[in-house]
Formats: C-alpha cells, structure tokens, sequence
C-alpha cells in the first residue's frame, strides 16, 4: 500500500525557517517523481513544487521560488521542502503528492498534510 | 501559464440526484485533465485522470468528459459520502501545475 507521511510543520515567526519531511513507503520511490502541494486555510489548491525521480530536474512556483528548496534523498525514501523567510502568505496545509509516472503528471496518492503557520 | 476557471462555486443538489461541474482551461490542454475529491480535514483524492478515465476504486457513477478547454464531471446520483469540495487539474503544459478554485457539492 502506498503511503506518504508529511511532518515537521508548525508554528513558525516571520521570516523564519522550517523543514518538511514525507515518508514514502509500499512503492519505488526512487522511481516517481514527487510534489509539493499546498492549501492554505479555506483555500483551493496550489502546486508549490517538483522534483524528479533522480532530483536532477527542479520547478517552483513564483510565489516560493528563491525561498524554498525541494530534495530527495532516495536511499531514505524521503522528500524534504526547506523552507526560508517565510511569510504569513505561507500559512497553509502542505502535501506531498506522488507523480503517476511514465509520462503522467496527475498526481495520485497524497499525504495527509502538514500544517504550516507562520506568526507572530 | 494555463488557468483553469471552475463552475459554479457552489453546488446545491439532493442526494439520489444528478450532478454536473464544469471545469474551464484558458488554453487547450488537450486530455490532460485531472479531478480530484476533498473531503474536510482529508487530503484530496485522485478521482479522475485524462479526462475520463477514472482512478483505481471510483464508483462508475463518477464519469469525466470533455478535451481542449471544456471539460466535465458527472456524478450520476450523488451519495452522502460524495458531498465533498472537487477540483480539476491541466498538466498537458507544466510547470505549474494548475488548479481550479474548487466546486463544492452541498446537500440541498
């Protein structure tokens, strides 16, 4: 059974800094190309970032890039987003997403989410 | 980047009865066109994928159609379980990855 499993969230000051993690277990994970997804409190949907199955190749969205730093590490089965001079706007729920693969870019399994809030 | 543009916002529909959400591109993304279920307090969840192929475990009364820039899901007789927030997803042209803003399907 595929499993993703977010952590590290919480309670974080302006301008500080924070490091999620997701476990991934019951696939390869070294085989799939990963996400970041976020939702911020009552909101929709926003893709935050993507790293592919060897980590060679790298996107962000506009609104992160320059703050945030995606990785892997396959041995582990992990995903991280390291996440700098965080801004109120960042508040939300962040999940991981699985890329289907081979050539499909749908995302299906998620996470259950990590809560992210940025406050003074 | 492709926006995608989703109605209506909210949905009114009784259960047993036939619902349809509409999912808008401003560009064509030919058949790449996800939609997703959330449920409160759960993670979205794969429903439908190139447009009309549904996902491992989805009901048959779940259905997706469409291709370009118009697209839509039909939930034929809606559940109690199916009251939910759904959202559509392009990935034909990436990054980013874009979202609707959501439909949600409350009881009526």
């Amino acid at each position: 059974e595929v499993q993703l499993v977010e952590s590290g969230g919480g309670l974080v000051q302006p301008g500080g800094s924070l490091r999620l993690s997701c476990a991934a277990s019951g696939f390869t994970f070294s085989s799939y190309e990963m996400n970041w997804v976020r939702q911020a409190p009552g909101k929709g949907l926003e893709w935050v970032s993507y790293i592919s199955s060897s980590g060679s190749t790298i996107y962000y969205a506009d609104s992160v890039k320059g703050r945030f730093t995606i990785s892997r590490d396959n041995a582990k089965n992990s995903l991280y987003l390291q996440m700098n001079s965080l801004r109120a706007e960042d508040t939300a729920v962040y999940y991981c997403a699985r890329d289907r693969g081979r050539g499909e870019y749908y995302f299906d399994y998620w996470g259950q989410g990590t809560l992210v809030t940025v406050s003074s | 980047e492709i926006v995608m543009t989703q109605s209506p916002a909210t949905l009114s529909v009784s259960p047993g009865e036939r619902a349809t959400l509409s999912c808008r591109a401003s560009q064509s993304v030919s058949s790449n066109l996800a939609w997703y279920q959330q449920k409160p307090g759960q993670a979205p969840r794969l429903l439908i994928y190139g447009a009309s192929t549904r996902a491992t475990g989805i009901p048959a009364r779940f259905s997706g159609s469409g291709s370009g820039t118009e697209f839509t899901l039909t939930i034929s007789s809606l559940q109690s379980e199916d009251f939910a927030v759904y959202y559509c997803q392009q990935y034909n042209n990436w990054p980013p990855w874009g979202f609707g803003q959501g439909t949600k399907v409350e009881i009526k």
